[in-house]
């Protein structure tokens, strides 16, 4: 079946550290791959995304390179803030209504 | 800038109680989604509406129905709650059913149920 598996938490940083999020994925054909992060009491909000291989999503400073040979999609930051404390999610798409999610990865970061 | 607006935001049933989750999106999405989300389990797809006036079961639809009452509007009812519907249920919304289309979430519903 289609499925990703992300880093399981939680991740505790200092403020300025260097951030990454592991994200696998198994899924037939070629999926568009997600990242979402969801603060307390919201919905899940898109962070970024890449649809195709070698495609690399960036927002706010997160970056993640969609790598077909090793089925990854790493999520990255180069130095982490406190407003960054959060849960992320990874996600991937194979069809008009096939999203799947990963568990989720709490992140808090410390001043 | 609403986007995804979902009601109520907390709601407590007993077992047996009967409930419908509203939500409704200004976007001009063709595509809605409800998924529940449990702790240690991610998101789950319960039920999606690809289009107005089509339905279509998820991963986990036992014990829920839908309704896309128009483009706008998509009801999730639960007809006899039971413990293990406990969950955060999000609404979410996407411009088209397409690989690259992301979803746009609501703020949830906490629902217990005891």
């Amino acid at each position: 079946g289609n499925s990703v598996t992300q880093m399981e938490g939680p991740v505790t940083l200092s403020e300025e550290a260097f951030l990454t999020i592991n994200c696998t994925y198994t899924a037939t054909g070629y999926p568009s791959l997600f990242w979402y992060v969801q603060y307390p009491g919201e919905g899940l909000q898109l962070l970024l995304k890449a649809t195709k291989a070698d495609d690399k999503g960036s927002n706010k400073g997160f970056e993640a390179t969609y790598r077909k040979e090793t089925t990854s999609f790493h999520l990255e930051k180069g130095s982490v803030q406190v407003s960054d404390s959060a849960v992320y999610f990874c996600a991937g798409r194979v069809g008009a209504n096939n999203l799947f999610f990963g568990t989720g990865t709490r992140l808090t970061v410390i001043p | 800038n609403a986007g995804v607006t979902q009601t109520p935001k907390f709601q407590v049933l007993k077992t047996g109680q009967s409930m419908t989750l509203q939500c409704a999106q200004d976007m001009n999405h063709n595509s809605m989604y409800w998924y529940r989300q449990d702790p240690g389990m991610g998101l789950r797809l319960i039920y999606y509406s690809a289009s107005e006036g089509t339905t279509d079961k998820g991963e986990v639809p036992n014990g829920y129905n839908v309704s896309r009452l128009n483009k706008r509007e998509f009801s999730l009812r639960l007809e006899s709650a039971a413990p293990s519907q406990t969950s955060v249920y999000f609404c979410a919304s996407s411009e088209r059913s397409s690989l690259g289309s992301p979803l746009h979430f609501g703020n949830g519903t906490r629902l217990t149920v005891t």
